[in-house]
């Protein structure tokens, strides 16, 4: 069955990176877009970009251009993203989410990691 | 980028009762238009794609519609496991935008 195991908790300190990755199984992992979505404790959800791991090609959402960075490692069916420049508002959760064949909506997630920026 | 515009923002209902949740998008999206339903520490799961197509495993209780630019998320019978948040998405184009979120109670 279809599963993305995404990576643990991080505390970060403010003005650092930080790699958050999802694992994926189940699936051809290069042949469906691999998404990111951002919710910060109580809020919704804020759609960062995706990855196609089959040839390496992304999109972001423009808010999140110089913030995170995609990539995506063939060999091991894992996608990456890095936050970098650190702050506050980057205190959220994060999900990775598999982009369906056919429609493009996200069909499976991952459980989501929370990363905390704080001093 | 397109606005999706959710209410209500909660909504408290009986069990066996109808609750419908909108979505009112700023600009036509077509049927590129998903329902989420989000439970507490929980990833989203998807319930309805493509404005009215029914994801796989998802009870026939939940039903999509599209009036215009439009969409509705109607439960037909309320359940106990039905309470949670509730999100639509938009994917006509980039960047994919999500409405607000609509809490779900059971009074």
């Amino acid at each position: 069955q279809v599963q993305l195991q995404q990576s643990g908790a991080e505390l970060v300190k403010p003005g650092s990176s930080v790699k958050i990755s999802c694992k994926a199984s189940g699936y051809t992992f290069t042949s469906y877009d691999m998404h990111w979505i951002k919710q910060q404790p109580g809020n919704g959800l804020e759609w960062i970009g995706w990855i196609y791991p089959g040839n390496g090609n992304t999109k972001y959402n423009q808010k999140f251009n110089g913030k995170a960075t995609l990539t995506a490692d063939k060999s091991s069916s894992t996608a990456y993203m890095q936050l970098s420049s650190l702050t506050s508002e980057d205190s959220a959760v994060y999900f990775c989410a598999r982009g369906d064949y056919y429609s493009g909506f996200f069909d499976y997630w991952g459980q989501g990691v929370m990363v905390t920026v704080s001093s | 980028d397109i606005q999706m515009t959710q209410s209500p923002a909660s909504l408290s209902a009986s069990l066996e009762e109808i609750v419908t949740i909108t979505c009112q998008a700023s600009q036509d999206i077509g049927n590129w238009l998903a329902w989420y339903q989000q439970k507490p520490g929980k990833s989203p799961q998807l319930l309805i794609h493509s404005a009215t197509s029914l994801a796989d495993g998802i009870p026939s209780r939940f039903s999509g519609s599209r009036s215009g630019t439009q969409y509705s998320l109607k439960i037909s019978r309320l359940q106990v496991e039905d309470t949670g948040i509730y999100y639509c998405l938009q994917r006509y184009s980039n960047p994919r935008t999500f409405g607000g979120g609509t809490k779900l109670e059971l009074k």
